[in-house]
């Protein structure tokens, strides 16, 4: 079957570091995306890997492990509008579908 | 800017009535897909569509049916609307001309079923 697993919650302190870890058991695997959903908005695009290793943006990075369908996104120098949802997806088959996990709410505080 | 607009962001509806939900976006995208989210189940792919009239169901299309006549345009049809369909609707778009093939999303309809 299709699973995708990254935890529910997660608190951090402001301008501390934070990393949010999300494995996946796909039948295909073409990419895996990172988004992030304020609450009540869209969610929208945060970082792409597909090939092993790490890519950084910013304060924001995220690393991919295909023989160990593991990822993660780490957010450094947390600010307080990084309190969000952060949702983890796999492309798998054809058209660009994507599978999605159920996400993880950060919540940054003071 | 690529943008991704829906009809309404919030609807209520009575069990049994025929439900449209309209999803346009502006940049020529090829491929569009519509998602229902729910709390602690993430994002679950209903149809999507990789060219005008083309559909394909997604993991839980049953209940629903989809239009696409234009290229920028992809209506959501609830044929008769029941309660467990209520929900927060996402639409999104993508291209593979895009560095990522990444999804676009709307900013969602959430639509309720008295």
């Amino acid at each position: 079957g299709q699973n995708i697993d990254q935890p529910t919650e997660m608190t951090a302190t402001e301008g501390a570091i934070v990393q949010i870890n999300c494995t996946y058991q796909t039948s295909g695997f073409n990419g895996l995306f990172w988004y992030q959903q304020h609450a009540g908005e869209a969610p929208t695009f945060l970082s792409y890997n597909v090939l092993d290793g790490l890519e950084e943006k910013g304060r924001f990075s995220s690393f991919l492990s295909r023989s160990k369908g593991y990822s993660y996104l780490l957010l450094k120098e947390l600010q307080m509008k990084d309190s969000a949802s952060y949702l983890c997806a796999v492309r798998s088959g054809g058209y660009n579908k994507l599978i999605f996990g159920a996400g993880t709410r950060l919540a940054v505080h003071p | 800017d690529v943008k991704v607009t829906q009809s309404s962001r919030y609807l209520v509806k009575r069990t049994g009535e025929k439900v449209f939900l309209e999803c346009v976006q502006d940049m020529d995208h090829e491929n569009m897909f519509w998602y229902r989210q729910d709390p602690g189940l993430g994002l679950r792919l209903i149809y999507f569509s990789y060219d005008v009239k083309m559909k394909e169901k997604g993991d839980i299309p049953e209940g629903y049916s989809v239009s696409r006549e234009k290229k920028e345009r992809f209506s959501l049809i609830l044929e008769s609307a029941s309660t467990n369909q209520t929900s927060m609707y996402l639409c999104a778009s993508s291209s593979l001309l895009a560095p990522y093939n990444e999804q676009f999303f709307g900013p969602g309809t959430r639509l309720t079923v008295l």
